[in-house]
């Protein structure tokens, strides 16, 4: 069964810090999202991603929050100038067109020191 | 008024039980719905999609009324394995397509 694959499974860094955070999605899917999940809290939208462009995002998606698509293949969520509550899974999500059905990526695990 | 709702359990059944979780949303104009199922620290995974006219899928079965915004879960003959935190997520409508979540009803199924 097509996976999203994604890296690091867990990443610990210093406030303040850049993280890059990585997805590899199904190759022949076309809408890329990423989700967070506090631990304890619900899973929550940060930003949708089509034909190379934001298409949605949430208002915690702010300015030190970017996405990019930069070779193709990977889809990265950055995050400038980490806080602590950036602490959370981080989950990308990919999505046929055609069958419109969601995979998700087993995440990322942020903890910002 | 929270845009998915449901009672964080947690809900403790034998195995064998029949369990049911309910779900409620805000949003007259939610378009699709699901039921997804997330094990503890691993990301969540589409147990069922959610029909109008009710569907099933083996010990499963999902309900949606409309009318009400209410969408409902029955898990009959419960195994260990479905042990579990269940999301009722919904998707808004209109040219979104992204999926909101409830908190999740925690299973634990005991032996």
């Amino acid at each position: 069964e097509p996976e999203v694959t994604q890296t690091p499974s867990h990443q610990v860094t210093q406030m303040g810090q850049e993280v890059i955070l990585r997805c590899v999605p199904i190759s022949n899917h076309l809408y890329f999202y990423w989700y967070r999940q506090i631990l304890g809290q619900k899973v929550e939208f940060l930003v949708s991603f089509y034909n190379n462009e934001i298409s949605e995002k949430s208002e915690i998606f702010d300015d030190q929050f970017s996405v990019e698509r930069p070779d193709g293949s990977n889809f990265t969520l950055k995050i400038r100038s980490t806080k602590l509550e950036d602490s959370a899974m981080y989950f990308c999500a990919t999505r046929d067109r055609g069958s419109g059905g969601y995979t998700f990526g087993s995440g990322t695990r942020l903890t910002v020191v | 008024r929270k845009e998915v709702e449901q009672d964080p359990g947690p809900f403790n059944v034998p195995e064998g039980a029949t369990v049911a979780f309910n779900c409620t949303y805000s949003n007259s104009a939610s378009q699709s719905f699901f039921w997804y199922r997330q094990d503890c620290r691993k990301e969540p995974k589409l147990l069922m999609s959610v029909y109008s006219s009710g569907n099933e899928d083996g010990r499963f079965t999902a309900q949606l009324n409309r009318a009400s915004q209410y969408i409902s879960l029955l898990i009959r003959d419960s195994k260990l394995s479905d042990s579990a935190t269940y999301l009722c997520v919904v998707t808004p409508g209109g040219a979104t397509n992204k999926l909101i979540f409830g908190t999740g009803t925690l299973l634990a199924v005991q032996p």
